[in-house]
């Protein structure tokens, strides 16, 4: 199956600084990366997603890029503010005919006013 | 559209006990997920079901449990609960299974 390592479990930023998160992979054959951000007592939100056909995508603040050959992916946020302050997960399709996702570990991402 | 909504949002149990969790998809939506969250173990995915079927079954023992009605809301149900049952149950829907899934707020179980 799908083995999901991500990078760093905690992160700590300036307002204003940008803040990266980093996600590998093994699965040569997956295609879909979503991201989502969850709030203290919330559910996970897709904030996010990239198929394996764009090396890109950007949504205001917030990017992700997909290096297929290294099978990693990393999102991006620039202009960090104090709400976004949440734990991050990155997430690839579990092998198999259905997508269930094997989520990376989660980040705990701190801005600091 | 209404979100993913989940029932009840926190319960607490003792061992031996059982639990029946309620989840209701978005309109529209014909697949639930199910995941248990907990610090040690992050999101580990429970089970799938789609059109009432159980479609896809993660790694845990048969104590965990589901189903899903016709009007594609999903219950599920854990048995004799032990202490290790405690954590936040997550419940995910989906159009037709693949790709994007919404998640509930989940309900938080506490085993004592």
């Amino acid at each position: 199956g799908e083995n999901v390592e991500q990078h760093p479990s905690t992160l700590s930023v300036q307002e204003g600084d940008s803040a990266v998160i980093k996600c590998t992979y093994s699965d040569s054959a997956s295609n879909y990366f979503p991201w989502y951000k969850q709030e203290l007592g919330k559910g996970p939100q897709l904030i996010i997603d990239i198929r394996s056909n764009v090396g890109e995508k950007k949504d205001q603040r917030i990017a992700v890029t997909l290096n297929k050959t290294a099978k990693h992916f990393s999102l991006h946020i620039t202009e960090t503010q104090p709400e976004d302050s949440a734990v991050y997960f990155c997430a690839a399709p579990s092998s198999g005919g259905s997508y269930i996702p094997t989520f990376g570990r989660g980040t705990s991402l701190i801005v600091h006013p | 559209k209404a979100g993913v909504t989940q029932t009840p949002r926190y319960l607490i149990k003792t061992r031996g006990q059982q639990v029946t969790l309620s989840c209701s998809p978005i309109s529209g939506h014909r697949s639930v997920s199910w995941y248990q969250q907990t610090p040690g173990q992050g999101l580990q995915f429970l089970f799938e079901y789609f059109s009432e079927t159980q479609r896809n079954k993660g790694n845990f023992p048969g104590r965990f449990s589901g189903r899903q009605f016709s009007n594609s809301r999903s219950e599920m149900n854990v048995s004799t609960l032990e202490l290790g049952d405690s954590a936040l149950y997550l419940c995910a829907s989906s159009p037709g299974g693949a790709d994007t899934q919404y998640f509930g707020p989940g309900t938080r179980l506490t085993v004592l």
